[in-house]
This record gives C-alpha cells, structure tokens and sequence, in this order.
C-alpha cells in the first residue's frame, strides 16, 4: 500500500530533550516537506527536500533541522525542544516538486508535547 | 507575498442540506488553488484542485470549487452533505512560479448535523 508513515504518533517531552520524528514513503517520491498544525494557523511549512541532499526553508524553520539521505527518508530533528514546539506534525511527499502535476501525500501526524 | 485566507472557521448544516466553503486568496502572480480534507485523527488527501482550464473543479465525494478570477476567491460546495463529509477543509494556494511551495488557509470546521 502506498503511503507516508510517521513516527512516533504521539510523544510528551521535556524541554531540551533532542527528539526526531521518522518520515518514510514508499512511492519512490522525490519531494518531501514537513508541516506543523496549530489552531487558527493552518498548515505551516517547516522544511521541504526536493532530492536527496537537497533540503531548503520553509516558513517556519527556527528550532528545526532536517536530513534527507535517502530518497524514503525525511527525519525530523528537535535539538532542543521548547513548549512553543507543542504542534501537531504532518510530513507529506509528491513525486516532484511541480504542484502543478503532482498531489502531496500526507501521512498521519505526530501529536508533540513539548513540557 | 501570497496569503490564503478562510473567513468561517466553522460551519454547522444539517445533513443533506447544501454547503459552501468560501476561500479567498491574495497574490501578485497566477496561481494553482486546492483543497484538502481532514478527517479526525488522519492526514490530509486532496479533494480538488484548480491548474488551468474551466473555472469550474469537480473533486471527489461530490464536491465541486469554482475559480473566479475576479474575486480571487476558490470556494468549496456540495449540494446535499452526509454525516461521514464531518471534517476539517483546507484551502491552499500555490504560485506558479515556485509551485513547490504550498500556502494554507486556517481551516473550515464542517459539522454535519443529523
């Protein structure tokens, strides 16, 4: 089945404590981009790959970093989480980067609480 | 700078009554519109989008958006709504010139009401 998996679900921590939440696709999709949901807010995008080794800004990057190593892969890194990182966490995948052809697969979410 | 913006941030109708979700959007250039659904406690899938061509989208589960240029707007309608259509929907808009890019509206909270 194709789809986008994301790990860990759920995760409480504690402020400082570095955490990464695992994205993988099995679409053999080039691009990838991790988004947080807050009320109000929307979808707001934190990172985005458009290859391998190739990662770039989104609009909200502080706090954030991200590796894409391999094609399936796209972690995402709290080095040194803070209570205003407590968001819902979605990753999604397209197999380019052209909107204009593709549709952006979003997989479950990650509920972080960051105490 | 491009900017999506979803007046009503919930929207309560009986079932089998006729919806709109209105979304209006900012931006200098042309653009690619979409909308997506979220169902509680799952990701997004898309349901419409606009590329090019007739003003007028048809999605999946019945939805349809029209384009208007003029007004900049991308609203979302269904004429007759279901419990299961219960959900959030996201409007998002992408300039053509960097179409990696995706911009959200703040969501419409649809609750279908028995």
């Amino acid at each position: 089945e194709a789809q986008v998996t994301q790990n860990p679900r759920y995760l409480i921590t504690v402020t400082g404590k570095k955490l990464t939440v695992t994205c993988s696709q099995n679409m053999n999709h080039e691009y990838m981009s991790w988004y947080r949901q807050d009320p109000g807010l929307g979808l707001r995008q934190i990172y985005y790959s458009m290859n391998v080794e190739v990662t770039d800004k989104g609009d909200v990057p502080e706090g954030y970093k991200v590796s894409r190593k391999e094609k399936r892969n796209f972690p995402l890194i709290l080095e040194s989480p803070s209570p205003n990182q407590t968001s819902l966490y979605f990753c999604a995948s397209s197999l380019i980067g052209g909107l204009s052809t593709d549709t952006q697969y979003f997989g479950p979410g990650t509920r972080l609480t960051v105490l | 700078a491009q900017s999506v913006t979803q007046l009503d941030s919930q929207v309560p109708v009986f079932e089998e009554a006729p919806v709109e979700l209105r979304c209006n959007y900012s931006s200098s250039v042309s653009v690619y519109l979409f909308w997506y659904v979220q169902y509680p406690n799952q990701g997004l899938q898309l349901l419409l989008k606009y590329l090019s061509g007739s003003t007028l989208v048809k999605g999946i589960n019945g939805f349809e958006a029209e384009f208007n240029k003029s007004q900049t707007s991308f609203h979302l309608r269904k004429p007759s709504v279901h419990i299961s259509d219960t959900a959030e929907y996201f409007c998002a808009v992408s300039e053509m010139d960097s179409s990696y890019k995706l911009i959200f509206g703040s969501g419409t909270r649809l609750l279908v009401r028995p």
